[in-house]
């Protein structure tokens, strides 16, 4: 499943499938991303990161993919599972400043 | 061994008093900070510190006043507290100052105001 962050969408995906969260971001001299996972009742915990010079990076499970031509960040949930239930930030960074935004709410059905 | 950790972790108060929430990383982080996230889940930066010296103000009303002892510290007063404070309050740190660093989240403070 798909959805566009920036005003707390929701997004439900069976569990097993992949699940793709995305984000677009404010200013393009922003060099450096981080994506986010909040769950319920705690704060957000780093998942992934990527630097402006790339347009791809990959982790355990995760691909955080980065277009600059359109300003827009995904991350890429594979198999995704119970435990990845939670609320998904991306964050964007310039000079000492960096935003986050409004987030993503990715409920996995069992 | 806890990362970020802050105090209290609820705070229910009245309109008008004056309260305090507290912060501590034991990461030996330079940099910390101070978020406020509202109901809609918006999460905004407040306050940065680096090594004890602030580095981001943001637009907040100076009724919010950091303080940070020392580098592993940084609190947050809060004077006349006002409705709209109600919020969880998320302190962070950094081992840089915010550029190309990731943050470590502490649990939350959330505040209510009455």
């Amino acid at each position: 499943g798909e959805s566009v962050g920036l005003h707390l969408p929701t997004l439900s995906v069976q569990e097993g499938d992949n699940s793709i969260i995305n984000c677009a971001y404010s200013n393009s001299a922003s060099d450096y991303f981080i994506w986010y996972k909040q769950e319920s009742g705690k704060g957000p915990q780093f998942i992934i990161d990527i630097r402006s010079n790339m347009d791809k990076r990959q982790g355990q499970r995760v691909t955080v993919l980065l277009n600059k031509t359109v300003k827009h960040l995904s991350l890429q949930i594979a198999a995704t599972q119970p435990g990845d239930s939670a609320v998904y930030f991306c964050a964007e960074t310039y000079g000492n400043q960096f935003y986050f935004g409004t987030g993503t709410s990715l409920t996995v059905i069992p | 061994d806890t990362a970020v950790s802050q105090t209290p972790k609820y705070l229910v108060t009245q309109m008008g008093n004056d309260k305090s929430i507290k912060c501590e990383q034991n990461l030996g982080h330079d940099t910390m900070y101070w978020y406020k996230q509202d109901s809609k889940k918006f999460l905004k930066i407040m306050f940065s510190y680096n090594n004890k010296e602030l580095i981001i103000n943001e637009t907040v009303p100076n009724r919010f006043s950091p303080k940070s002892p020392d580098k592993a510290h940084l609190n947050l007063h809060i004077n006349s507290l006002e409705l709209g404070d109600s919020a969880v309050y998320f302190c962070a740190s950094s081992p840089f100052s915010g550029r190309t660093s990731e943050q470590y989240f502490g649990p939350g403070t959330r505040l209510t105001v009455t």
